[in-house]
């Protein structure tokens, strides 16, 4: 069974702390993606990885960035947290071409709240 | 400027009856279409797709269908059960293949 586990699933951190968020994924995807959800927005992709050390910025990567040192894993970091990055993060992961729905994969979220 | 666009956040559906969720896109280089459903504190999962080549995808009781002049995809739901209800979120594929943009979603909810 494909899992993208992400490992916290509810952080509350203070404005200004230095946030890690961490996804694996065991499937042996190239591709890795992080978004976050917010009502009415939709998914809004962050950042995405094509494979070990490279990092592509998506849609809204102000504030944010990525290490992704080995295949299996993939980090979101706020390098200083603000109270507008509360959200739901979602991490994904895929083969090099996503070629129907069940090739790519999500992860069960990680809720966010900056005070 | 959004890519992929649900223009109705919600949609309130009697039991039995169908639910219609429409979506649009602007660009052209898209492929593939796909429909997520998502339950609070879960991440999304898949539900049906279409490719760009048909216009219509059926699945139980999922049907996508796709108007490719128009660039509009809409999802039916018949008959709707309670279970349905979530947010939907309506995906597209550019056709290089390896990410995709989502809409901005719309919540179902199916009164019993």
């Amino acid at each position: 069974d494909v899992k993208v586990t992400q490992s916290s699933r509810y952080l509350v951190k203070r404005t200004g702390e230095k946030v890690f968020l961490e996804c694996v994924q065991d499937m042996d995807h190239e591709n890795m993606f992080w978004y976050r959800q917010d009502p009415g927005l939709g998914l809004r992709l962050i950042y995405f990885s094509y494979d070990v050390k490279m990092k592509e910025k998506g849609d809204i990567p102000e504030g944010y960035s990525v290490s992704r040192e080995k295949k299996e894993r993939f980090s979101l970091i706020l390098e200083s947290a603000s109270t507008n990055q509360t959200s739901m993060y979602l991490c994904a992961s895929s083969f090099v071409r996503i070629t129907s729905g069940n090739t790519i994969y999500f992860g069960e979220g990680s809720w966010l709240t900056v005070v | 400027d959004q890519q992929v666009k649900q223009n109705s956040p919600s949609l309130s559906v009697q039991e039995g009856r169908i639910s219609i969720l429409n979506c649009d896109y602007t660009n052209s280089m898209f492929d593939y279409f796909l429909w997520y459903k998502k339950y609070p504190a879960e991440g999304p999962t898949f539900l049906i797709s279409i490719s760009s080549i048909k216009d219509k995808n059926e699945d139980g009781r999922f049907t996508v269908f796709l108007n490719k002049s128009a660039k509009h995809l809409s999802l039916h739901i018949v008959p709707s059960q309670p279970g349905d209800s979530a947010v939907y979120f309506c995906a597209a594929r550019h056709n290089a293949g390896n990410m995709l943009t989502f809409g901005g979603g719309t919540r179902l909810m199916v009164k019993p």
